[in-house]
């Protein structure tokens, strides 16, 4: 079956410190590939996504390659602020399964000033 | 664009009685999908209705069902409410389904007593 997996939260960093949440997958078919984010009490807004191997999302400065080989969606950004403290989740979609997402278990990002 | 509209924000219910939520994709967006969110089980996928049919469903037990309008306006319902029901239902729309990406609502927060 298709499954996500997150590396383990929650992430504190400082202001203007970098970030990378892992996230891989395994999937029955050529999935597509997203991160979403959810602020507090809001529902998921999708942050970026790539629809095949080799391409790079980018959104906000965050950026995050579909890397075929080693099955994985890193989520980076150079340099976070207090505003990205958010959850993130790490998300798949493959067209033989349907247009149901599968997501990851969420990373809670909590930036310091 | 209007985003995607959940109502009601909050609901409470007592076990045993049945509830609608309802969903307002956006405009143009005919893929229709809903999730449940929880603590302790992430973000799990219910169904997905694209033109007024069901075209994906997830699995839970069929206290759970839903529907959408020609309108693309969707409904989902549970009924003999438990415990475990309580939880954010998030309501998501697409122009053609998952691998597009979808936007998601606020969601429903549902609390069973």
């Amino acid at each position: 079956g298709n499954s996500v997996t997150q590396m383990e939260g929650p992430v504190t960093l400082s202001e203007e410190a970098f970030l990378t949440i892992n996230c891989t997958y395994t999937a029955t078919g050529y999935p597509s590939l997203f991160w979403y984010v959810q602020y507090p009490g809001e529902g998921l807004q999708l942050l970026l996504k790539a629809t095949k191997a080799d391409d790079k999302g980018s959104n906000k400065g965050f950026e995050a390659t579909y890397r075929k080989e080693t099955t994985s969606f890193h989520l980076e950004k150079g340099s976070v602020q207090v505003s990205d403290s958010a959850v993130y989740f790490c998300a798949l979609s493959v067209e033989t399964s349907g247009s149901r997402l599968t997501f990851g278990e969420g990373t809670q990002l909590t930036v310091n000033p | 664009k209007a985003g995607v509209t959940q109502t009601p924000r909050y609901l409470i219910k007592t076990r045993g009685q049945q509830v609608t939520l309802s969903c307002s994709p956006i405009s143009g967006h005919r893929s229709v999908s809903w999730y449940q969110q929880t603590p302790g089980q992430g973000l799990q996928f219910l169904f997905e209705y694209f033109s007024e049919t069901q075209r994906n469903k997830g699995n839970f037990p069929g206290r759970f069902s839903g529907r959408q309008f020609s309108n693309s306006r969707s409904e989902m319902n549970v009924s003999t409410l438990e415990l475990g029901d309580s939880a954010l239902y998030l309501c998501a729309s697409s122009e053609q389904g998952g691998n597009y990406g979808y936007t998601f609502g606020s969601g429903t927060r549902l609390t069973v007593v």
